[in-house]
């Protein structure tokens, strides 16, 4: 079965500060990777996905990702956060091949403080 | 191009009775899945629908059901709700179903059992 572990439940940085949340799965086969993002009353929104190829994956906004297959990790960074980046952020996996049944980590809060 | 969009965003219900939520896909995405959002079991797959049949189904009592309908259109269903069945319910829609066909996820209907 999958699994996906987010280490940090919260992390606190200040605006312009870098950050990373980490992010590992466990799974036997092949999967699809995917970091999303909720705001306050809001549904998930997807940041950035690893299918296959470059195994560093960029999203608009200017985070990042990094697929480490003999880590199994999927950590999202960003070299200068903004206070419009807080919100709660989830790496999810998915069988590749399989039917949107997305395995989500618990999540990471992400506060940036001025 | 409208979102997902899920009506209503808000129910308050009583233990014993049940509910339908609603949810209407991107023009275009034949595939739909719910999740289950809770503070204690984090998001959870409930089901995935395409082209009005069933695919997929998470770990949840049969009290849990859901549909679709031929224009995309999906609707879930809670019988004999619970306390515990408060949660916010996510619809998402993708153009297959795929794993490698991103989820767009609707803002989430919040229902409260009292």
């Amino acid at each position: 079965a999958q699994s996906v572990t987010q280490l940090d439940s919260q992390v606190p940085v200040f605006e312009e500060a870098p950050v990373e949340l980490r992010c590992n799965y466990s799974s036997s086969v092949s999967v699809y990777l995917f970091w999303y993002v909720q705001y306050p009353n809001q549904g998930l929104q997807l940041l950035l996905k690893y299918l296959s190829g470059s195994t560093l994956v960029e999203s608009i906004n200017g985070f990042e990702a990094e697929f480490n297959k003999s880590q199994t990790s999927f950590h999202l960074r960003k070299p200068s956060v903004h206070i419009s980046d807080t919100a709660e952020y989830f790496c999810a996996v998915i069988l590749s091949g399989g039917y949107n049944k997305l395995i989500f980590g618990a999540g990471t809060r992400l506060a940036v403080h001025p | 191009k409208a979102g997902v969009t899920q009506t209503p965003r808000y129910l308050i219900k009583t233990r014993g009775q049940q509910v339908t939520l609603s949810c209407s896909p991107i023009s275009g995405h034949r595939s739909v899945s719910w999740y289950q959002q809770t503070p204690g079991q984090g998001l959870q797959f409930l089901f995935e629908y395409f082209s009005e049949t069933q695919r997929n189904k998470g770990n949840f009592p049969g009290r849990f059901s859901g549909r679709q309908f031929s224009n995309s259109r999906s609707e879930m269903n809670v019988s004999t709700l619970e306390l515990g069945d408060s949660a916010l319910y996510l619809c998402a829609s993708s153009l297959s179903g795929q794993g490698n066909s991103p989820l767009h996820f609707g803002n989430g209907t919040r229902l409260t059992v009292t």
